[in-house]
């Protein structure tokens, strides 16, 4: 079944403890994508990857790392989490071939409370 | 002034009835055009794009404005399944950045 898994699929945490959230597609999207989803601001995006090795920020890439070593895995860390990165995450891929009307899928996000 | 703006809803509809959506957008390099739906909790699905033609899809109707930039979505006779966030999402010219609105609440009543 083609899917976006993420892990885990919620957390709780403190603040300034390191955490890493996975993501990982089987479809062999070359996009993948991080958002944030926050009451009355919507889904905004942090980093994007075009390919493996290539990734760049979005609108809001302050205090998050990514990285994309594999095409299928693109982990989203939080260095030192503060109580303003509590959110829900989702993990997004799609294929850049083909036309500009690209579908993007969905993980079924996680949900992380910094404390 | 935000990106991708959307009717702030929430709309409460009745079954059968006939809803429409709309959305703008400020960045005239725009190139493609969705309309995604996100149920409560759940991750948002790609439910139509939008062409410069307009496009149809069953009770769904996606039309694209360009020059006045403005995107809209007409659903209609509709169901109780239709109860949903619709999030309007603008990709830039470069294909690379997805912006998406705040989304509108759609509640279909018995």
């Amino acid at each position: 079944e083609a899917q976006v898994t993420q892990n885990p699929r919620y957390l709780i945490t403190v603040t300034g403890k390191k955490l890493t959230v996975t993501c990982s597609q089987n479809m062999n999207h070359e996009y993948m994508s991080w958002y944030r989803q926050d009451p009355g601001l919507g889904l905004r995006q942090i980093y994007y990857s075009m390919n493996v090795e290539v990734t760049d920020k979005g609108d809001v890439p302050e205090g998050y790392k990514v990285s994309r070593k594999e095409k299928r895995n693109f982990p989203l860390i939080l260095e030192s989490p503060s109580p303003n990165q509590t959110s829900l995450y989702f993990c997004a891929s799609r294929t850049n071939r083909g036309t500009l009307s690209y579908e993007q899928y969905f993980g079924p996000g996680t949900r992380l409370t910094v404390t | 002034r935000k990106e991708v703006e959307q009717d702030p809803g929430p709309f409460n509809v009745p079954e059968g009835a006939t809803v429409a959506f709309n959305c703008t957008y400020s960045n005239s390099a725009s190139q493609s055009f969705f309309w995604y739906r996100q149920d409560c909790r759940k991750e948002p699905k790609l439910l139509m794009s939008v062409y410069s033609s307009g496009n149809e899809d069953g009770r769904f109707t996606a039309q694209l404005n360009r020059a006045s930039q403005y995107i809209s979505l007409l659903i209609r006779d509709s169901k109780l399944s239709d109860s949903a966030t619709y999030l309007c999402v603008v990709n830039d010219d470069y294909g690379q950045n997805f912006v998406f609105g705040p989304g509108t609440r759609l509640s279909v009543l018995p």
